[in-house]
């Protein structure tokens, strides 16, 4: 297992702005994915990091919109750009971690709210 | 491409009473299956999961599931529910590839009544 953060927990953004969230982890991280939970709706996956590369972005989602950063084996961000309404969810950061094959685990999630 | 079909957004059982639920992949290789359990305004936690090996796979807080091939499931089960177990609970598929990302069910919330 591992202790896994998020910055911020929430926070209430105006239309247009960006909010980078953070994502910290305090073991070495292998495969970074982060994920998007909309208001009652499941997960999606928005893209998927591995350090030293460009992420990989899944179909609807592109990088200007999500810019990702993954600057160490333990630590992620990843900016949501010229916020709408629509971008208000729950975003999760999902690391596998090294020497844990098979799992995946789950930040806390940063609750964004776009007014 | 994979996906996951969770039946019924919401089940409704007595304290007591058994817990089921469904979930049904799709997949063109053998996957990787897993169950999260997600409490009100708190992130996921896995309950179990089905890698290789036993088909009946024993999770956290008296939870199990079995991997039917035939039937593509991997039903979640719990013989007697708690009210602490109202939840929403979700099913998930990865591919064995390279990228092991995650594919979610819709989700289905459990609601326990006394």
């Amino acid at each position: 297992s591992a202790v896994i953060s998020q910055k911020p927990s929430r926070d209430i953004c105006q239309r247009g702005t960006s909010l980078t969230i953070q994502c910290q982890v305090d073991s070495q991280v292998t495969m970074m994915f982060w994920y998007r939970q909309q208001p009652g709706q499941s997960l999606t996956l928005i893209a998927t990091a591995n350090q030293g590369s460009e992420a990989t972005y899944e179909s609807g989602f592109v990088i200007d919109k999500f810019p990702i950063s993954r600057p160490n084996l333990t630590f992620s961000t990843l900016t949501v750009s010229n916020m709408s309404p629509e971008d208000s969810s729950i975003y999760l950061c999902s690391p596998r971690l090294a020497g844990v094959p098979n799992e995946q685990f789950f930040g806390p999630g940063t609750r964004l709210t776009v007014l | 491409a994979q996906s996951v079909t969770q039946l019924g957004s919401h089940v409704s059982v007595s304290e007591g009473a058994l817990v089921l639920l469904r979930c049904n992949y799709s997949s063109s290789v053998p996957p990787y299956l897993f169950w999260y359990v997600q409490y009100p305004n708190q992130g996921l936690q896995l309950l179990l999961k089905y890698t290789t090996g036993a088909t009946l796979v024993k999770g956290i807080n008296g939870f199990e599931a079995e991997f039917k091939k035939s039937e593509t499931s991997f039903h979640l089960t719990k013989p007697s529910a708690h009210m602490s177990d109202a939840a929403e609970y979700f099913c998930a598929v990865s591919d064995q590839g390279s990228s092991y990302k995650l594919i979610f069910g819709s989700g289905t919330r459990l609601l326990v009544r006394p």
